[in-house]
């Protein structure tokens, strides 16, 4: 099976920087993705790392070493819509996702 | 950009009866759309991949009998929920993509199910 795991909960200030870690153990690796989650809505596509390295989009930048089999989503300058559920999954060797449990990102006032 | 639409968005059914969950690709051809069930607080759960005109691949655990899965076209595939129970409430959501070289899936807004 796929192992994808990300920490449960995060909370963090506006304006503030908040870094998600998502380790992964899958049978293979064709593309590491995060996506946005928010309350009785359907994922919103983030990020797409097939490569080492970060990659940057705006305020977010999602990261992935494939040797140590991690990926980081940076959000910066945090703002109150940002609080969402935050998914990592992985394209282990077709077309199929994997998706990690979710991080649940509280932005405080 | 490539939109999904579900319908409908939430129902309500009562225990034994079948629910039909519809998603349509708006504005692209989708050889392959995926469901998922997401239960409160958990992540999504692949339940099968369907390819344009052929049988739905099912993922272990999940009842090919009970959950009917069709796609006729290349920009509607439906999902019945056959003799619903309580259990089954869930969120469900479809994906499309466009072929098997893109490397990006375009999710549906979901639709909410609750059997009583």
């Amino acid at each position: 099976g796929q192992n994808i795991d990300q920490p449960t909960e995060m909370t963090a200030t506006e304006g503030a920087i908040v870094q998600i870690n998502c380790t992964y153990q899958t049978s293979g690796f064709n593309g590491l993705f995060w996506y946005q989650q928010h309350a009785g809505e359907a994922p919103t596509f983030l990020s797409y790392n097939v490569l080492d390295g970060l990659e940057e989009k705006g305020r977010f930048s999602s990261f992935l070493s494939r040797s140590k089999g991690y990926s980081y989503l940076l959000l910066k300058e945090l703002q109150m819509k940002d609080s969402a559920s935050y998914l990592c999954a992985v394209k282990p060797n077709d077309y199929k996702l994997s998706f990690g449990a979710g991080t649940t990102v509280t932005v405080r006032a | 950009g490539a939109v999904v639409s579900q319908h409908p968005s939430w129902v309500i059914c009562k225990s034994g009866t079948s629910v039909k969950i519809e998603c349509r690709s708006l504005d692209f051809q989708a050889t392959t759309m995926f469901w998922y069930r997401q239960f409160p607080k958990q992540s999504l759960m692949l339940m099968a991949t369907s390819n344009e005109g052929s049988k739905a691949t099912y993922e272990q655990g999940v009842e090919k009998d009970k959950f009917l899965i069709n796609h006729a076209s290349l920009t509607l595939s439906t999902l019945t929920v056959t003799s619903a129970h309580p259990e089954d409430s869930s969120f469900y959501i479809c994906s499309a993509g466009s072929g098997t070289s893109s490397y990006e899936q375009y999710f549906g807004p979901g639709t909410r199910l609750t059997v009583t």
